[in-house]
């Protein structure tokens, strides 16, 4: 079981408000990455970043942006939110041994 | 285009019996292969990795084929279980950096019925 944890797991929200995603790991990992998956659908990379103070953008466009102030941590927010934001959002790390990345239990969204 | 299909989409097997799930792949350049198991409600959780000099991978009752020829793989899952009922991924890796892009398939969702 990877060390790498997500909160909350489930959150129903209204429309314009403001919230965050958070995501840690405990393994040391100083590469992090925010996937969106909708049901029956394929991983969509949203964001990524390869260690402190860098962050970059996925391949998928997300109105959402990232931080990455500690190793350990990689907070997910959305400014104002959106029923088109209703998602799974999973958050992962890898190390330097190998590219396996380590999946959190993932965030359900939906906002209404 | 770099793409990652999957067949079936969905399964239903008898507990005991054996499956095979198809990846077909298009990414270029190769740098590896996973298959990923992921659980409702839970991440994917790696099962196996593949090079493009390995045609064979096996972890317990999973075993994982690769043809790099013809951009295959195929997870075989032997004596099923209950607990095997998840989605299976495969994700292909287009370079072997430390980058971490990965094109990931739909999945299969196999369902093992008692």
């Amino acid at each position: 079981e990877a060390d790498i944890y997500q909160t909350p797991r489930y959150l129903v929200i209204g429309t314009g408000k403001k919230i965050t995603l958070e995501c840690s790991q405990t393994m040391g990992h100083d590469k992090m990455y925010w996937y969106q998956q909708d049901p029956g659908m394929e991983l969509h990379l949203i964001h990524y970043s390869y260690g402190v103070n860098s962050t970059e953008k996925g391949d998928l466009s997300s109105e959402s942006t990232v931080s990455r102030i500690r190793t350990e941590h990689f907070p997910l927010t959305l400014e104002s939110a959106r029923p088109s934001h209703t998602s799974q959002y999973l958050c992962a790390s890898s190390g330097d041994r190998d590219e396996t990345q380590y999946f959190g239990p993932g965030t359900r969204l939906l906002v209404l | 285009k770099n793409q990652v299909e999957q067949s079936p989409q969905s399964l239903i097997i008898l507990e005991g019996k054996n499956c095979t799930l198809q990846c077909n792949y298009t990414v270029s350049p190769f740098s590896n292969l996973r298959w990923y198991k992921q659980d409702t409600g839970r991440g994917p959780v790696s099962l196996t990795i593949m090079t493009f000099s390995e045609n064979t991978k096996s972890n317990g009752r999973y075993t994982a084929t690769l043809d790099a020829d013809t951009k295959q793989s195929s997870l075989h899952i032997t004596a099923s279980q209950l607990s095997d009922s998840a989605s299976y991924i495969c994700v292909v890796s287009d370079r072997g950096s430390t980058l971490g892009r990965l094109y990931f398939g739909r999945g299969t969702q196999l369902t093992v019925w008692p």
